[in-house]
């Protein structure tokens, strides 16, 4: 079974549309993440949910928002697409904050 | 601005080589982590040493952290064209809720 999960693996959009990843996690854990790596490889992270609460927003735009409806999952709807918002973004989750992290696949979005 | 810093960026080595890998960061941290990423794939966890230890080991892994230095090391020994990947250090912050920080990582390749 995969630990982490997200769908979709792809996603290719026209600027200005609206789209969602969702991400799963079925290792029981607390605290799940979502990180932004771009074309250079820089992994940053930009949500942390702790028990469906919001415990780390990373300066990321308000276009950005993260939607935790259980503690199994944490899913990133993303408004008004931008080319700048053209990424592989990463879902994660760990048991406590700061210690092994356990990652998804990964979502390639690319924004034309 | 990113924490760790790797270095080399690149490594190309024969296999049976020792390939090492270096994270330099800035702040005071609870733990450093090392990740493996392969191409198209999410991080995988490979190991985590507490700012308290110096030496960890982990099969063919070595990692050693001087905290005065604020540096680690990553040795991978007898190298395997398995083990070529993109490889990251992530410090975990002090203070705060202990968010990790990833490095620009280094790319090692090895060659049969």
């Amino acid at each position: 079974d995969t630990a982490v999960s997200q769908t979709p693996k792809y996603l290719v959009t026209q600027m200005g549309n609206d789209k969602s990843i969702k991400c799963e996690q079925n290792l029981g854990h607390d605290t799940m993440y979502w990180y932004k790596q771009d074309s250079k490889k820089f992994l940053k992270i930009m949500f942390s949910y702790n028990n469906k609460e919001l415990i780390i927003n990373e300066t990321v735009p308000n276009r950005f928002s993260p939607k935790s409806p259980d503690k199994a999952h944490l899913n990133l709807h993303i408004n008004s697409l931008e080319l700048g918002d053209s990424a592989v973004y990463f879902c994660a989750s760990s048991q406590v904050m700061g210690n092994e992290q356990f990652f998804g696949p990964g979502t390639r979005l690319t924004v034309l | 601005s990113q924490q760790g810093e790797e270095d080399p960026q690149a490594l190309s080595i024969q296999e049976g080589e020792n390939a090492t890998m270096n994270c330099s960061y800035k702040t005071s941290i609870n733990n450093l982590q090392w990740y493996r990423q392969n191409s198209g794939r999410g991080l995988v966890h490979l190991i985590l040493i507490r700012s308290n230890e110096r030496e960890k080991h982990s099969g063919r892994l070595r990692v050693t952290l001087d905290t005065s230095k604020k540096s680690s090391s990553l040795l991978i020994t007898a190298s395997r064209a398995a083990d070529t990947a993109s490889y990251f250090c992530a410090t975990g912050e002090r203070g705060g809720y202990n968010k990790l920080i990833f490095g620009a990582g280094t790319r090692l390749a090895v060659h049969p």
